[in-house]
């Protein structure tokens, strides 16, 4: 299996951009997790999704946040507008049921200047 | 969500076992303790997970205190590569809330 997909691998934006990540999870795993790292805050899960539909958002900073999940093979995590202080490494996790050995990928670096 | 205290860091020779402790002291009845670790300029990575009983894989053990308040990860012979921050973690429902970790320096 290949394992987590995150594109892209890296990002870097003007402050204001709309900046769009994606995430392909296991084939099977039906749970999908948002994380969020920086040096300052750690990991932080931004939300979660289970069949698809997003059970958990609250860690999602604000409303320019925003997380989707067409199908069990895709999601997107869409910052609008983006902002300096959105910079961080954004993880994908998946696994199969609730919680068991969650699988990361390798995570998109985002910097916005 | 109960929360887990870790050391910041430590520190051990290649080739020697590793304790890293954690302390959950508010951890409930149907809370799994995880522990994840990461390597540099990766995502975190599954080490091992248990309840109540001790537990084995290839990568490490999980040493659970009688009064599930503590546990131990033990790698038996630490090598360069095991160089990471460790994460312990509890599950409460399904959420991993990850905190700060122990980062392990391993010295040749």
């Amino acid at each position: 299996d290949a394992g987590v997909i995150q594109s892209p691998r890296h990002e870097v934006t003007e402050m204001g951009q709309e900046v769009t990540l994606r995430c392909k999870p296991i084939s099977g795993h039906n749970s999908l997790f948002w994380y969020r790292q920086t040096m300052m805050r750690g990991l932080e899960l931004l939300i979660y999704f289970n069949n698809n539909v997003p059970i958990d958002d609250s860690g999602m900073p604000e409303d320019r946040f925003s997380a989707k999940m067409p199908n069990a093979s895709f999601s997107t995590l869409k910052i609008q507008p983006s902002e300096p202080r959105d910079s961080a490494v954004y993880f994908c996790a998946s696994t199969r049921g609730t919680v068991g050995e969650l699988f990361f990928g390798e995570g998109s670096r985002l910097t916005v200047l | 969500d109960a929360k887990t205290t870790q050391p910041n860091s430590m520190e051990s020779n290649e080739e020697e076992p590793v304790h890293l402790p954690c302390n959950h002291s508010t951890i409930s009845g149907t809370d799994y303790i995880h522990w994840y670790r990461q390597l540099p300029s990766q995502g975190p990575e599954y080490v091992i997970h248990g309840l109540t009983s001790n537990v084995n894989n290839r990568m490490a053990s999980l040493a659970i205190a009688e009064d599930r308040k503590s546990s131990t990860l033990i790698l038996h012979r630490a090598t360069l590569r095991d160089a990471a921050v460790y994460y312990c973690i509890l599950d409460s429902s399904y959420k991993l809330i990850f905190g700060s970790g122990t980062r392990l320096l391993v010295r040749p």
